[in-house]
């Protein structure tokens, strides 16, 4: 699975945008860039996922550069309680496996009022 | 529908002691996954079962091992346990084995090897 590169940290205040940044150079044709966040004390949470377009549920937005060398995730009008470790992984096609994902180190997203 | 069920949720055991984990996944998924989170290494993947079968393993001693039951519930088993192994244990599921399927994560199981 290709490497990710996340920036450790980052503050966002209430009622705004929070964009986190993700790069993926090594990223190849069959790999998709999924986004996890996982909450103090509680498993990961599923947000998005996408392979070449924009997507976007109820949740969030999903940016993904036209090389897919990058991609960004919105939350758009962040609250305290998305306050989280945020994961972006992007996983090998790898048929009749489902889940062997690599964690990096994530974002810490701290929401302020 | 009911999440992912890992029990215990907290568990305190000594080293060369051995243990047990369980997960219930999602009814109807297929797929069950487990991880081990730790404040140094992050979140490690540690094996995959889908219809009874190990597909996959992580880079973890033989003395991490998993099972998988008919009705896709799993258990690990930690066996001569190391101070090392206190690890927050997450297990996950989902519906079939494909690249492209999202996960599904319990809340975990809190270990703590004294």
């Amino acid at each position: 699975d290709a490497k990710t590169t996340q920036p450790p940290s980052m503050d966002c205040a209430e009622g705004r945008a929070a964009n986190l940044p993700c790069n993926h150079s090594t990223i190849s044709g069959n790999e998709y860039v999924y986004w996890y966040r996982q909450i103090h004390s509680q498993g990961p949470q599923y947000i998005i996922h996408g392979l070449k377009n924009n997507e976007t549920n109820e949740m969030a937005s999903l940016i993904i550069t036209e090389d897919r060398k990058s991609s960004t995730l919105i939350l758009p009008h962040a609250t305290l309680r998305d306050t989280a470790v945020y994961y972006c992984i992007v996983r090998m096609l790898n048929t009749g496996t489902a889940s062997k994902l690599t964690f990096g180190t994530g974002t810490r997203l701290q929401v302020t009022l | 529908k009911a999440g992912v069920t890992q029990t215990p949720r907290y568990l305190i055991k000594t080293r060369g002691q051995q243990v047990t984990l369980s997960c219930s996944p999602i009814s109807g998924h297929r797929s069950v996954s487990w991880y081990q989170q730790t404040p140094g290494q992050g979140l490690q993947f540690l094996f995959e079962y889908f219809s009874e079968t190990q597909r996959n393993k992580g880079n973890f001693p033989g003395r991490f091992s998993g099972r998988q039951f008919s009705n896709s519930r799993s258990e690990m088993n930690v066996s001569t346990l190391e101070l090392g192994d206190s690890a927050l244990y997450l297990c996950a599921s989902s519906p079939e084995a494909g690249y492209n399927e999202k996960l599904f994560f319990g809340s975990g199981t809190q270990l703590s090897v004294l």
